[in-house]
């Protein structure tokens, strides 16, 4: 069954470093989100993609973050001048449809120190 | 606001023993409903949906009805096995459309021998 994937699946960095979390969404899935939880917390939305352009972000997604879909596959999540709040486990989803089902990735977790 | 209310975990069970998680959501319109599973070291997976009131989700011996009268969506299984040990996520799709989950905090379900 076709899945999304995501890399890596375990990221540390310093704070104020950049990174960028990764993932290839199913082929034909057209719409695209990143969700986080913060350990213990609920599992947040953070933005929705579609047709190269954000169609929704929460609150949380402010200018430290951005979205991006480099070519025909990648899903990427740039995280500028990173925080110790932004340690989370980091979900990426993608849905064939507006309506259908999100499919999620296992998860990148992202430690700042 | 849209929010998703379930019950705290961890839930500890012996093997065949009957399983229910409470799930609430408010009631902003009919949302679709959703339960979401995560097995340890692994993504969210959709377990089941309900789209409209009354409507019965069910899937690997898990079940779980739309309660319009009690704003509730409570996922039951009759016999659980050490395999359904996991954490379990109630999701509400965000009124005003588009693809946007609401989550609960998740419930551990801890199943033992």
């Amino acid at each position: 069954e076709p899945e999304v994937t995501q890399t890596p699946s375990h990221q540390v960095t310093q704070m104020g470093q950049e990174v960028i979390l990764r993932c290839v969404p199913i082929s034909n899935h057209l719409y695209f989100y990143w969700y986080r939880q913060i350990l213990g917390q609920k599992v947040e939305f953070l933005v929705s993609f579609y047709n190269n352009e954000i169609s929704e972000k929460s609150e949380i997604f402010d200018d430290q973050f951005s979205v991006e879909r480099p070519d025909g596959s990648n899903f990427t999540l740039k995280i500028r001048s990173t925080k110790l709040e932004d340690s989370a486990m980091y979900f990426c989803a993608s849905s064939e449809g507006r309506h259908s089902p999100l499919h999620f990735g296992n998860g990148t977790r992202l430690t700042v120190t | 606001g849209d929010s998703v209310t379930q019950m705290e975990g961890p839930v500890t069970l012996s093997e065949e023993a009957f399983l229910t998680i409470n799930c609430t959501y408010t009631a902003t319109g009919y949302p679709s409903l959703f339960w979401y599973v995560q097995y340890p070291g692994e993504g969210l997976q959709l377990l089941l949906k309900a789209t409209k009131a009354d409507d019965k989700g069910s899937n690997k011996g898990f079940e779980a009805t739309y309660r319009k009268e009690t704003t509730s969506f409570h996922l039951e299984k009759g016999s659980v096995q050490v395999s359904d040990s996991a954490v379990y996520f109630c999701a509400r799709l965000h009124t005003g459309g588009g693809n946007k989950l609401t989550f609960g905090t998740g419930t551990q379900l801890k199943v033992e021998l």
